[in-house]
């Protein structure tokens, strides 16, 4: 069964402070990883789509990194607002399927 | 704007009753998702589809079915086989084109036991 594991469970940031999230996953028959946003009463929403070995993708504060040959990927935030306060969720496909498996998530809250 | 709907947004079901929840969306996405999540743990694949009238087993499709039989619709029923349909339900949907395209999302449906 595949597995994907996220890291930290939750974390609590002071606003202005820098943080960043592991993403784990089997590192065999790898397609994509995906990272997703999930605020409180609304939907999850897609933040980045990796498929290379290397891959680093940014959207404002927020950039993420790829390892593929060792099976992680990072999230980070840079200078954390209270807007950031979300679950992010990551995605692993693997080739030939169109299944995404996901991880139970990180819980950021950023105090004010 | 184009959006994935999902209704009702609370469910409740009596035990033995079957349950649907609806899941529409106007993105011209060709595969769509059911998911399921229960506190302290991943999203978990009930249901997908890739193309009208074609749909296959995820993780956990004992006690739910489904249908695709419009592109833009894919609703789920909670059967009365589902021994523990308490949970929160999510529809996605993606472009055609395998599984490095992101997923949309609906706002879920929360379905609790009576």
């Amino acid at each position: 069964i595949l597995n994907v594991e996220q890291s930290p469970q939750s974390l609590h940031v002071q606003e202005g402070d820098s943080t960043n999230f592991t993403c784990s996953f089997p590192s065999s028959n790898f397609y994509a990883l995906h990272w997703y946003r999930w605020e409180t009463a609304k939907s999850p929403e897609a933040l980045f789509v990796m498929t290379l070995n290397g891959d680093e993708k940014k959207k404002g504060r927020i950039s993420a990194t790829l390892n593929t040959k060792e099976g992680y990927s990072y999230l980070y935030i840079k200078g954390s607002q209270p807007e950031d306060s979300a679950t992010y969720l990551c995605a692993f496909t693997t080739s030939g399927t169109y299944k995404y498996i996901f991880g139970t998530g990180t819980r950021l809250k950023v105090l004010a | 704007d184009g959006g994935i709907t999902q209704s009702p947004k609370y469910l409740f079901r009596k035990e033995g009753q079957n349950v649907t929840l609806s899941c529409e969306q106007n993105l011209n996405h060709d595969a769509m998702y059911w998911y399921r999540q229960d506190p302290g743990q991943g999203l978990r694949l009930i249901y997908y589809s890739q193309i009208v009238n074609d749909f296959q087993k995820g993780d956990i499709a004992e006690g739910y079915s489904v249908s695709r039989e419009k592109k833009e619709s894919f609703p789920l029923t909670v059967t009365s086989a589902q021994k523990n349909p308490t949970a929160f339900y999510l529809c996605a949907s993606s472009m055609m084109g395998g599984s490095n395209q992101p997923q949309h999302f609906g706002d879920g449906t929360r379905l609790s036991i009576l």
